[in-house]
């Protein structure tokens, strides 16, 4: 069965500070992947997605960058984090375009 | 773009009540998730529903593509559904399928 993976579960950093989040699925091979951010108390929101190795699609401009150095690998970067960039940052993956997404544990970042 | 919209905002029931929640949306989409976000910010996946209707246990869900909206039911409801219920549209061209997610319908379960 698949699985995925995100750490930290939780983070608190300084603004000004870097950032490196971290995704990964077991079980699977060449997923779709998917980096959501939801603000409390709201939606979420389409940050990047990956189709494929080193294919990164930007939907939000923004102080966050993605990276997929590998097939099942996905992170999440900022040089310098601003304290807009609080949130609850989830990962997801599909088996190809359109189907089911399904989502990781979630990573809470507050930045101070 | 297009518009994803859930009611109603709150509800609140006592345990054992059947509920309905709605989700609207103002154009074609290519799919339809619906989710339960529980206290500790685990989306559950609860049906993948384009179209048609669906059942798992107490809840069912069904999707009029052609009217854009799609309905979750939640019947003899329990303390351990409180949380929140997010309606999210896959909307876009091929390879660009993109989750567009609704506000949400909180749901509090009291026994």
């Amino acid at each position: 069965s698949q699985t995925i993976h995100q750490w930290p579960a939780t983070l608190v950093q300084p603004v000004g500070s870097p950032l490196s989040l971290e995704c990964t699925v077991e079980g699977t091979s060449n997923p779709n992947l998917y980096w959501y951010r939801q603000a409390a108390g709201r939606g979420l929101q389409l940050l990047f997605y990956s189709v494929g190795i080193g294919q990164i699609s930007s939907e939000v401009p923004q102080n966050l960058s993605a990276s997929r150095p590998q097939d099942r690998q996905f992170i999440l970067s900022s040089k310098k984090l601003l304290l807009s960039d609080s949130g609850f940052y989830l990962c997801a993956w599909s088996r190809t375009s359109g189907a089911e997404q399904y989502f990781g544990p979630g990573t809470r970042l507050t930045v101070t | 773009g297009i518009q994803v919209e859930q009611s109603p905002p709150d509800l609140i029931l006592q345990e054992g009540a059947n509920s309905t929640l709605r989700c609207n949306f103002s154009d074609s989409v290519n799919n339809l998730q619906w989710f339960h976000q529980n206290p500790w910010g685990q989306l559950i996946n609860l049906f993948y529903i384009p179209s048609g209707t669906k059942q798992n246990g107490r809840l069912s869900a069904t999707t009029v593509a052609t009217e854009r909206y799609s309905l979750l039911y939640i019947s003899s409801s329990q303390t351990t559904d409180s949380g929140v219920y997010f309606c999210a549209v896959g909307w876009g061209g091929y390879n660009t399928d993109k989750l567009i997610f609704g506000t949400g319908t909180r749901l509090q379960v009291f026994p």
